[in-house]
């Protein structure tokens, strides 16, 4: 069975400062993998994804993310936090073919100036 | 081009009654399927539907079932509901060519069960 497991339930940065979420899976198939942003009271909005080809993706409002097979991982950086970055995100995973996501259980994001 | 949409977005049901909830996808998207969000077990999978038939289910009791009618705008019910049913029910859709495909999600609906 495919699973996401997101190191540190919150991370807190200042402003400016360099953003790391981490996220490492674990899926018997060549997986995709998705990270989404959730700002309070909203649903899911997709911030990147990868499926096959290049292993660094980007993605909208500066974040980008880098497969590593060997290391199981896909974390997501931003090189400088801004205030609006303050939310909840998710890493997941699917298996080829099927639309069905396995969230990981999700990573806080605070920015203080 | 309108998101995924869903309604109603705040509810509020008494124990053992039941609720529906309503899901339009995307223009064109045929698979829709549904997650259920609480702060004890995060995001889980309820099912996916695609031309009107569930592909997918997740480790959900016979409580929550759910449709798709022949123009993909989906429901899901949950019966006899229970405290633990409170959550945000998050409906989400696709064109369903492949995993590769990118899944949108709606606002949610937000159940609360008292």
């Amino acid at each position: 069975a495919q699973s996401v497991t997101q190191l540190g339930s919150h991370v807190s940065v200042s402003e400016g400062a360099l953003v790391l979420l981490r996220c490492n899976y674990s899926s018997s198939v060549p997986p995709y993998l998705f990270w989404y942003v959730q700002y309070p009271n909203q649903g899911l909005q997709l911030l990147l994804k990868y499926t096959t080809g290049a292993t660094l993706v980007k993605g909208i409002n500066g974040f980008e993310a880098e497969f590593k097979k060997s290391e199981t991982s896909f974390h997501l950086t931003k090189p400088s936090a801004h205030m609006s970055d303050a939310a909840e995100y998710f890493c997941a995973v699917s298996d080829q073919g099927f639309q069905k996501l396995v969230f990981g259980t999700g990573t806080r994001l605070l920015v203080s100036p | 081009k309108a998101g995924v949409t869903q309604t109603p977005r705040y509810l509020i049901k008494t124990r053992g009654q039941q609720v529906t909830l309503s899901c339009s996808p995307i223009s064109g998207h045929r698979s829709v399927s549904w997650y259920q969000q609480t702060p004890g077990q995060g995001l889980q999978f309820l099912f996916e539907y695609f031309s009107e038939t569930q592909r997918n289910k997740g480790n959900f009791p016979g409580r929550f079932s759910g449709r798709q009618f022949s123009n993909s705008r989906s429901e899901m019910n949950v019966s006899t509901l229970e405290l633990g049913d409170s959550a945000l029910y998050l409906c989400a859709s696709s064109l369903a060519t492949g995993g590769r495909d990118t899944i949108y999600f709606g606002e949610g609906s937000w159940l609360t069960v008292v």
